[in-house]
């Protein structure tokens, strides 16, 4: 099961650019990475996934470097709404009841007026 | 309808007491997952149904009881729980399979008595 490493806190100020990077080093074959967004008291919600090279879409871009032992969550001039904490997941479903996913600790951004 | 309700929002409830969560989807979702998330750490996979049919049993204790009586709902039936069985309890869903990108609820918090 690949566990993933991420860092506790980080804080920005608004309107910066902000990478979260998130380390996997026994990542599978099979496994995508995922990140997700919670907010306090709310259920977290999808952000992004990929399984290498750089993927991105309207809220983020994510980066994976060919070894994909680690992968970058990008967020693009952030605001006080994206105060959260984000999670990286690794994981894939590999049929016959074999569903490896774990969510990490996740990072709680701070975003600073 | 792209979400996922949860019903009831808060729950408190005594160690003697059954109960039932319940978990609605109308996106034609096939998997449906429940998690349970404690204060300040991330969500921990409990279940998951695919196709209907229980696919994933996290090593859960017999007094949470998981129920999909169709592919829409999803319940998680609650007896005879302990105090530290207090948490939000989360409900998901995803397209196939057990899948990476996953739909969240907004949970449901339960307290034990």
């Amino acid at each position: 099961l690949a566990k993933t490493t991420q860092p506790i806190s980080m804080d920005s100020y608004e309107g910066q650019e902000v990478n979260i990077t998130c380390s996997h080093n026994n990542i599978a074959t099979n496994d995508y990475i995922t990140w997700y967004q919670q907010f306090p008291s709310q259920g977290p919600r999808f952000i992004i996934q990929g399984y290498k090279t750089k993927v991105t879409n309207e809220v983020a871009s994510l980066f994976i470097p060919a070894d994909r032992k680690s992968s970058t969550l990008s967020l693009p001039r952030v605001s006080l709404s994206d105060t959260a904490v984000y999670y990286c997941l690794v994981g894939a479903y590999s049929g016959a009841g074999s569903y490896q996913l774990t969510f990490g600790k996740g990072t709680k951004l701070s975003v600073i007026p | 309808d792209t979400e996922v309700t949860q019903t009831p929002k808060h729950l408190v409830m005594g160690m003697t007491n059954k109960k039932s969560l319940k978990c609605e989807q109308h996106m034609g979702h096939r998997a449906m997952y429940w998690y349970k998330q404690k204060a300040k750490k991330p969500p921990e996979l409990m279940f998951v149904y695919s196709y209907e049919k229980l696919s994933i049993n996290e090593s859960v204790p017999s007094r949470f009881s998981p129920e999909c009586p169709n592919s829409s709902l999803l319940n998680l039936h609650l007896h005879a729980l302990q105090p530290e069985d207090s948490a939000l309890y989360l409900c998901a869903s995803s397209p196939g399979r057990a899948e990476n990108e996953q739909y969240f609820g907004p949970g449901t918090r339960l307290t034990v008595t």
